[in-house]
């Protein structure tokens, strides 16, 4: 089957710096996306990944090796608005997109 | 980023109405549209995919009768929930895919909320 793990929560400190992390079982790989997602709104494309490495845009960097079936979102300076759900997804061999649950980053002052 | 417009971004509609909810990708042609369905605190859940000048194709338990999918031309697709119910009232994401040579990028609308009473 398919499977893309990320956790569930993070709780992490204004101005400080958090990885999120997410690990993929896919058939076929076409590229991983990163999307953000406040309650009660839709979500917004972050970032999205085909070749390994790190790809920097801004205070938010993705990260990813199609080996290891792994990819994290970095993101820096966090500021209190970065509050928000992170969806992981993988689009597979039939460019069907293959979600993770999300994980819920909460910022604290 | 591309941008991805819905309308109507809320809706109250008596129950056994039908309700039209159109999605725009507005800087971009999108062979491949997307809706979405999600309950508060609960996870995206696809609906359906739309291909341009094709019939949808749709998730497995999604009624299709119900939630009538067009889409009419490579800027434009429209969800019609049918006779809806107080069931059916929930956020309803429309997403489109823009293909730039090997790269396959997927942007959403802002959502159409919708009630039933």
């Amino acid at each position: 089957g398919q499977n893309i793990d990320q956790p569930t929560e993070m709780t992490a400190t204004e101005g400080a710096i958090v990885q999120i992390n997410c690990t993929y079982q896919t058939s076929g790989f076409n590229g991983l996306f990163w999307y953000q997602q406040h309650a009660g709104e839709a979500p917004t494309f972050l970032s999205y990944n085909v070749l390994d490495g790190l790809e920097e845009k801004g205070r938010f960097s993705s990260f990813l090796s199609r080996s290891k079936g792994y990819s994290y979102l970095l993101l820096k300076e966090l500021q209190m608005k970065d509050s928000a759900s992170y969806l992981c997804a993988v689009l597979d061999s039939n460019y069907q997109l293959i979600w993770g649950a999300g994980t819920k980053l909460i910022i604290k002052p | 980023g591309a941008v991805v417009s819905q309308h109507p971004s809320w809706v109250i509609c008596k129950s056994g109405t039908s309700v039209k909810i159109e999605c725009r990708s507005l800087d971009f042609q999108a062979t491949t549209m997307f809706w979405y369905r999600q309950f508060p605190k609960q996870s995206l859940m696809l609906m359906a995919t739309s291909n341009e000048g094709s019939k949808a194709t749709y998730e497995q338990g999604v009624e299709k009768d119900k939630f009538l999918i067009n889409h009419a031309s490579l800027t434009l697709s429209t969800l019609t929930v049918t006779s809806a119910h107080p069931e059916d009232s929930s956020f309803y994401i429309c997403s489109a895919r823009r293909i730039s040579g090997d790269s396959y990028e997927q942007y959403f609308g802002p959502g159409t909320r919708l009630t039933v009473t």
